[in-house]
């Protein structure tokens, strides 16, 4: 069985300041990890996606996560906020057998303070 | 990039009448598309994952007789909402895996449903 945990349901930063959005994931087989960004009234965006190649992965828009799989965790990161990056991010597990079922976390509000 | 179009992009309908969303894909051919719901500020949840040819596998709690999936051919499935009240508004968004590339997944840009 997949799951997966946003720890943080909303995430306030000032504007120039790091981000950290934290994911903890669960699964019984490798999955596959991706972090989604859903601006207002707007569709999903994939931000970047883990399946099992190199650890730290690079995304659009200057965020990036690394899987760390002792701590079953896929947090994403960026250096520096933009007001632009204000929106819901969603961490997303994806199992690569069976039905390669899709679960999103509950998603995590990020706030950019001017 | 492969496109996944999403059909209505907005619906209005009265309480009792059925609404059909479609979802296609528009440059590759997917043996499974997934259909998902999402409630204002909240996340997105999987309602069922749609085979082509078979029937739909619905997750617990999803009323199979209410939303009706049907995967008629490989670059379309259709979710009918049937016989609509209020509390079925909602953002609904389907996604789709190439056949053969199931790692690769591309979404929709989702149907927001008014039940008045």
């Amino acid at each position: 069985a997949q799951s997966v945990t946003q720890l943080d349901s909303h995430v306030s930063v000032s504007e120039g300041t790091p981000v950290l959005l934290r994911c903890n994931y669960s699964s019984s087989y490798s999955p596959s990890l991706f972090w989604y960004v859903q601006h207002p009234n707007k569709g999903l965006q994939l931000l970047l996606k883990y399946t099992s190649a190199a650890t730290l992965v690079k995304g659009i828009n200057g965020f990036e996560a690394e899987f760390k799989k002792s701590e079953t965790s896929f947090h994403l990161t960026k250096p520096s906020a933009h007001m632009s990056d204000a929106a819901e991010y969603f961490c997303v597990v994806r199992g690569n057998t069976g039905g390669f079922k899709t679960i999103f976390g509950a998603g995590t509000r990020l706030f950019v303070k001017a | 990039g492969a496109v996944v179009s999403q059909h209505p992009s907005w619906v209005i309908c009265k309480s009792g009448t059925s609404v059909k969303i479609e979802c296609r894909s528009l440059d590759f051919q997917a043996t499974t598309m997934f259909w998902y719901r999402q409630f204002p500020k909240q996340s997105l949840m999987l309602m069922a994952t749609s085979n082509e040819g078979s029937k739909a596998t619905y997750e617990q709690g999803v009323e199979k007789d209410k939303f009706l999936i049907n995967h008629a051919s490989l670059t379309l499935s259709t979710l009918t909402v049937t016989s609509a009240h209020p509390e079925d508004s909602s953002f609904y968004i389907c996604s789709a895996s190439p056949t053969g590339l199931r790692e690769k997944l591309f979404f929709g840009s989702g149907t927001q449903l008014s039940v008045l």
